[in-house]
Parts: C-alpha cells; sequence; structure tokens
C-alpha cells in the first residue's frame, strides 16, 4: 500500500488555468508539506499543516492555496497557472512537528504551456 | 539565512569503491542532518539522520559523520554498486523546525 499518494501524475494546462493537486497519506501522521522542485532540482518548502492548522507558509504567492479537509489530506490549488509554475511538486508527511523524518509521494510533475 | 550545499552535483566511482559526499551549512547550527535518496521520477527516500551530538552514524553499508566545527557532514556508502547510482540529498531542519532545508543534490552513478 502507498503511504503518501498524489494524483495526478502528470499535470499539462495551460497558462491563467486553476488546477489542483491532492495528497491523501495513510500513515496516520499529524504533519503534511508540500515541496516544490524546479528544473534545477533544487527541493523547496511551500507549506505546512499540522492537524489541519497551517504552520508554514514560505513566501509562496498566494495563487496557491493549501488546503487540509483532514489530517491524512492536504491539497494544493493553483489559481492563473504562470509559466514559472512548471515543477515537480511533492507531498510529504511527518508523525508530528517534532518528528524529524518526513515521508515523500511519488510527485505531481506540472506543466505549464 | 541558512544555507545547506552539495558542492558536487555529480560523482562517478567504479563498483567496489567507496563513494563520499559532502554537506556544508553555513549561517546556521543545525540539530540534525538527514541524508536521502531520490531515483528518477520518485519522491526522496530517508536514509539516515545524525545529531549534533552524534560523529558518526551506520546503517549497512552507510555511514554519516556530522562535524559541527568544519560544518559538514559527509556521507560513505562502501562497496557500492550499480544499484546505488541515484541523487542523494542532504536536509537540515529548517530554524522554524517545521520543515527541512534540502541541498541541490549529488548525482551518484556507480558503474560496473
Amino acid at each position: 500500500d502507498t503511504a503518501v499518494s498524489q494524483t495526478p501524475k502528470y499535470l499539462v494546462t495551460q497558462m491563467g488555468n486553476d488546477k489542483s493537486i491532492k495528497c491523501e497519506q495513510n500513515l496516520g501522521h499529524d504533519t503534511m508539506y508540500w515541496y516544490k522542485q524546479d528544473s534545477k532540482k533544487f527541493l523547496k518548502i511551500m507549506f505546512s499543516y499540522n492537524n489541519k492548522e497551517l504552520i508554514i507558509n514560505e513566501t509562496v504567492p498566494n495563487r496557491f492555496s493549501p488546503k487540509s479537509p483532514d489530517k491524512a489530506h492536504l491539497n494544493l490549488h493553483i489559481n492563473s497557472l504562470e509559466l514559472g509554475d512548471s515543477a515537480v511538486y511533492f507531498c510529504a508527511s511527518s508523525q508530528d512537528t517534532a518528528s524529524e523524518t518526513q515521508y515523500f509521494g511519488p510527485g505531481t510533475r506540472l506543466l505549464v504551456l | 539565512s541558512q544555507k545547506i550545499e552539495q558542492n558536487s552535483e555529480a560523482l562517478n566511482i567504479q563498483e567496489g569503491k567507496t563513494a563520499t559526499l559532502t554537506c556544508n551549512y553555513t549561517n546556521y547550527s543545525p540539530a540534525y542532518l538527514q541524508w536521502y535518496r531520490q531515483d528518477p521520477g520518485r519522491g526522496p527516500v530517508f536514509l539516515l539522520l545524525i545529531r549534533e551530538n552524534e560523529k558518526e552514524k551506520r546503517k549497512e553499508r552507510l555511514k554519516v559523520t556530522f562535524d559541527t566545527t568544519l560544518k559538514q557532514s559527509l556521507f560513505h556508502i562502501t562497496a557500492s554498486q550499480p544499484a546505488d547510482s541515484a541523487t542523494y540529498l542532504c536536509a537540515q531542519n529548517s530554524n522554524s523546525g517545521y520543515a527541512l532545508n534540502f541541498g541541490k543534490g549529488t548525482s551518484l552513478l556507480v558503474t560496473p
């Protein structure tokens, strides 16, 4: 069984569109994260939620809005997509905010044309 | 601001040799450093964590060191195999404590 899953795996869309990426973890973890990996493979934190509450927002444009309907799910909605949003987006989870080890999903490859 | 650097973008070694990857950090003293492995098209997978009060940690053929004076961690893979070929990422806890700051990674290629 997949511990951290993301859908879709690939997303190709036009500039200006709005899209969502979904993430689910079945590990019973309290904390979830969104990371962005750009074309240079640099992995950078975007958001973190703990028990459905936002605890990190790393100067991400407000076109990006995370939503956590419950602690097993963390979705990412992106409005007015731009070319620079093209990247791989990884969801991750950890037991709680004090846990160091994070478990990553397989990634969503977003291409904005 | 925190900075974590993996100076080698790529490392090629022959099967059976020891691979040594370097991670340096500046502007912040992390409580721990972690090493992850990332294969093409996949998410990072946790390998090892070493705390600031530990000098060395081992797991099977993997060894990690943490030198707080040099502000450096070394990651060793002994008796390397072609299956060890992947990108290895170093990460430190962020100063907020809730997320990880990753280095850019070192792409390791082990040839038969």
